[in-house]
């Protein structure tokens, strides 16, 4: 594994319905991203974690929106209940150090179209 | 006010041409400045990082200016492969990463 993994890649589902999107990052990475992504915008931070601990998280995300990384590894982020304006590229990335600004190393993303 | 502004563009130069785009950030904190390459339906990818003396990586050159709170990317001699959305980067409080909206870059022969 050379790379940062998303699954699934394309996601379709109906307004109302939950959604789970599971990344696995570069496996010495301790920091991992999640960021979302809507057409003609750059990337929009969501939250992250070090190691399993979630350090930060977007005001701009709801209560309906949870991520975990529960043994420092993989990490989920589930959406409930969604919504036509939670369609977006979600990308996940992940970082090599355990502070200060780092590189960061994206996935290809999961795309999500809320109908 | 946005975090990281950027022209969205497109700009569009024939091969060959050296075209610049501009970035500016709001936070005076930052401390850390990258710009990414992001094409059509893909993951962004780094294209560098950007240093307080300036640096250069090839065709492509990266400056900051910390009193204007400006960061610039030169391309020389533009190649077709070069078409894509380039995305400034800056880490923004809390030290996450913050993206401007990006400036789409077309070269045409």
């Amino acid at each position: 594994d050379t790379g940062v993994s998303q699954d699934p890649r394309h996601k379709i589902t109906k307004r109302g319905q939950n959604v789970t999107f599971r990344c696995d990052p570069i496996s010495e990475h301790n920091r991992l991203y999640w960021y979302r992504q809507t057409l003609g915008q750059g990337p929009e931070f969501l939250t992250y974690f070090q190691n399993e601990a979630q350090l930060e998280k977007s005001r701009l995300l709801s209560d309906r929106f949870s991520a975990e990384r529960p043994k420092g590894s993989f990490s989920t982020l589930e959406i409930q209940r969604t919504e036509q304006g939670d369609s977006a590229m979600y990308l996940c990335a992940s970082s090599p150090r355990a502070s200060g600004a780092n590189v960061l190393t994206f996935g290809a993303g999961s795309r999500l179209t809320v109908l | 006010r946005k975090e990281v502004e950027q022209d969205p563009g497109p700009f569009n130069v024939p091969e060959g041409a050296t075209v610049a785009f501009n970035c500016t950030y709001s936070n005076s904190a930052s401390q850390s400045f990258f710009w990414y390459r992001q094409d059509c339906r893909k993951e962004p990818k780094l294209l560098m990082s950007v240093y307080s003396s300036g640096n250069e990586d090839g065709r492509f050159t990266a400056q900051l200016n910390r009193a204007s709170q400006y960061i610039s990317l030169l391309i020389r001699d533009s190649k077709l492969s070069d078409s894509a959305t380039y995305l400034c980067v800056v880490t923004g409080y809390g030290n996450k990463l913050v993206f401007g909206a990006g400036t789409i870059l077309r070269v045409k022969s």
